[in-house]
C-alpha cells in the first residue's frame, strides 16, 4: 500500500476544461507539496500547504489541503496543452525528515 | 534561481560494477536527499542526510547503497554492486529546512546491462 494515493492515474481532457486530481492519505502530514514534473527532468514544486482546510491559488490552480491535512486536492480550471505533465504530491510525516511522494496523475490537456 | 546540479546525467555500467551519483546541493541548504524514478513509476525516497549524517532511509536503500558528503560541496551515492533493476532515474534534491521547498536536480539516468 502507498501512504499518498492519487487519482486518477491518467487523466486526457480538452483544452478549456476543469479537472480536479485527488491525493489521500489515512497519515497526517506536517505539509503537503504539489510538484509538476516534466519527462526526463525532475519534479519541480507548485505549492506547499500547511493549514488544515488551506486554500491557495496559483493562477488557474487551485489546491486544497484538507481539515484533517490527510487529503488535498488540485484543480485547473480551463485546461491549457501547456498544463500537460505528471502532477505529483508529496507529504512531510511529523517528526520524520523525508517527503514521501504519491505515484502521480499524468495529465495530458489536447489542444 | 539557485539549482541543485547532478553529474552525470547518464550513466550506462555493466551489473556488479559500483557507480557514483553526484550532486552539488544548494550552497546554504542543510538537508539533502536522494530519490529515485523507475521509468514510467512513482519518485521513490530514497534516504535524507542532515548534520552529516543519515536521518532516514527506505527499505530500498540497502547495504549496497550509501552516501556521503565529502566536501562542504558535494553529495553522492554510491551503489556498490549494481543491479539490474537499479536501473532508474536518480534524483538528488536539497532544502533549507524539513517541509520546506524541495530543490531538485535534473537527474542521472542509470542504465545497469
Amino acid at each position: 500500500t502507498q501512504l499518498l494515493e492519487q487519482s486518477p492515474q491518467f487523466l486526457s481532457i480538452q483544452e478549456g476544461e476543469n479537472l480536479t486530481v485527488y491525493c489521500n492519505s489515512s497519515s497526517v502530514f506536517s505539509s503537503l507539496q504539489w510538484y509538476r514534473q516534466e519527462p526526463g527532468e525532475g519534479p519541480v514544486l507548485l505549492v506547499t500547504v500547511v493549514t488544515g482546510g488551506e486554500v491557495k491559488k496559483l493562477k488557474r490552480l487551485t489546491f486544497q489541503f484538507g481539515d484533517a491535512r490527510k487529503d488535498s486536492s488540485l484543480h485547473i480550471t480551463a485546461a491549457q496543452p501547456g498544463d500537460t505533465g505528471l502532477y505529483l504530491c508529496a507529504g512531510d510525516l511529523p517528526n520524520n525528515n523525508d517527503m514521501r511522494f504519491g505515484a502521480g496523475t499524468r495529465l495530458t490537456v489536447k489542444p | 534561481e539557485p539549482e541543485v546540479t547532478q553529474t552525470p546525467s547518464h550513466q550506462v555500467t555493466q551489473m556488479g560494477q559500483e557507480v557514483i551519483l553526484r550532486c552539488v546541493p544548494i550552497s546554504n541548504h542543510l538537508y539533502f536527499y536522494w530519490y529515485r524514478q523507475i521509468l514510467g513509476q512513482k519518485v521513490e525516497f530514497l534516504v535524507s542526510f542532515y548534520n552529516n549524517e543519515i536521518s532516514e532511509k527506505s527499505e530500498i536503500f540497502d547495504d549496497q547503497f550509501s552516501v556521503e558528503r565529502p566536501d562542504g560541496s558535494n553529495f553522492t551515492l554510491k551503489i556498490r554492486s549494481t543491479k539490474l533493476e537499479d536501473s532508474a532515474m536518480y534524483f538528488c534534491a536539497s532544502t533549507l529546512g524539513t517541509g520546506g521547498k524541495l530543490f531538485f536536480g535534473s537527474g542521472t539516468q542509470l542504465s545497469v546491462l
